[in-house]
């Protein structure tokens, strides 16, 4: 079983803050990490799909960063406003065999953001 | 474009009874997967599929059955419904490809309660 850990659990924040949280995934076979926004009552919606090492993506104002020979992923979000309150999930895609393309997730970060 | 959709969205059902939850996808990608989100788990896969009547088990398949006769839909059965199987059920997809063959794509969740 692969070992994806999100932290922290949740996070309480203020309208206007920035914040990041952590994805720490296996570091061998790697092949992609991606992040995920859910809503409840909604589909996970992808925000990221990152393969190289170093990788930094940005959408608006979030944006991750990718090292894969540490096995970490980071996503920040800067001026946190309150719709963007969501549960944010990490998953790891293992290289070759019959992976499918299956996805491992982490447990991931509920962050709620006070106006 | 309609996506993937899964019913029914919201059940409640008995111990001991079959439930069988549907997921049915437009846009003929060869890959799909069960996943169920539970509290501090993330989301764990079940059962995935790589292309019509091809299936295997994920990471906790026990109690589910699944069938795969159309590339497009691929329902999953809980033969007798346990209060452990409350949970909320996603079903996703994706293409081949090195594009299109990253983005794993959700549907917007089944909520399952068993009594």
């Amino acid at each position: 079983i692969l070992n994806v850990e999100q932290s922290p659990q949740s996070l309480h924040v203020q309208e206007g803050d920035s914040t990041n949280f952590t994805c720490s995934f296996p570091s061998s076979n790697f092949y992609a990490l991606h992040w995920y926004r859910w809503e409840t009552a909604k589909s996970p919606e992808a925000l990221f799909v990152m393969t190289l090492n170093g990788d930094e993506k940005k959408k608006g104002r979030i944006s991750a960063t990718l090292n894969t020979k540490e096995g970490y992923s980071y996503l920040y979000i800067k001026g946190s406003q309150p719709e963007d309150s969501a549960t944010y999930l990490c998953a790891f895609r293992r290289a070759g065999g019959t992976s499918y393309g299956k996805l491992t997730f982490g447990q991931g970060t509920i962050l709620t953001v006070h106006p | 474009d309609a996506g993937i959709t899964q019913s029914p969205r919201y059940k409640i059902t008995e111990t001991g009874r079959q439930v069988t939850l549907m997921c049915h996808q437009t846009w003929s990608h060869s890959y799909m997967f069960w996943y169920r989100q539970d509290l501090g788990h993330g989301l764990r896969l079940i059962y995935y599929s790589a292309a019509a009547d091809i299936t295997d088990k994920g990471e906790v398949p026990d109690g589910y059955v699944v069938s795969r006769s159309k590339t497009e839909n691929f329902p999953l059965t809980l033969e007798s419904a346990t209060r452990s199987q409350t949970s909320v059920y996603f079903c996703a997809s994706r293409g081949q490809g090195q594009i299109s063959g990253n983005t794993i794509y959700f549907g917007e969740g089944s909520w399952l309660t068993v009594v």
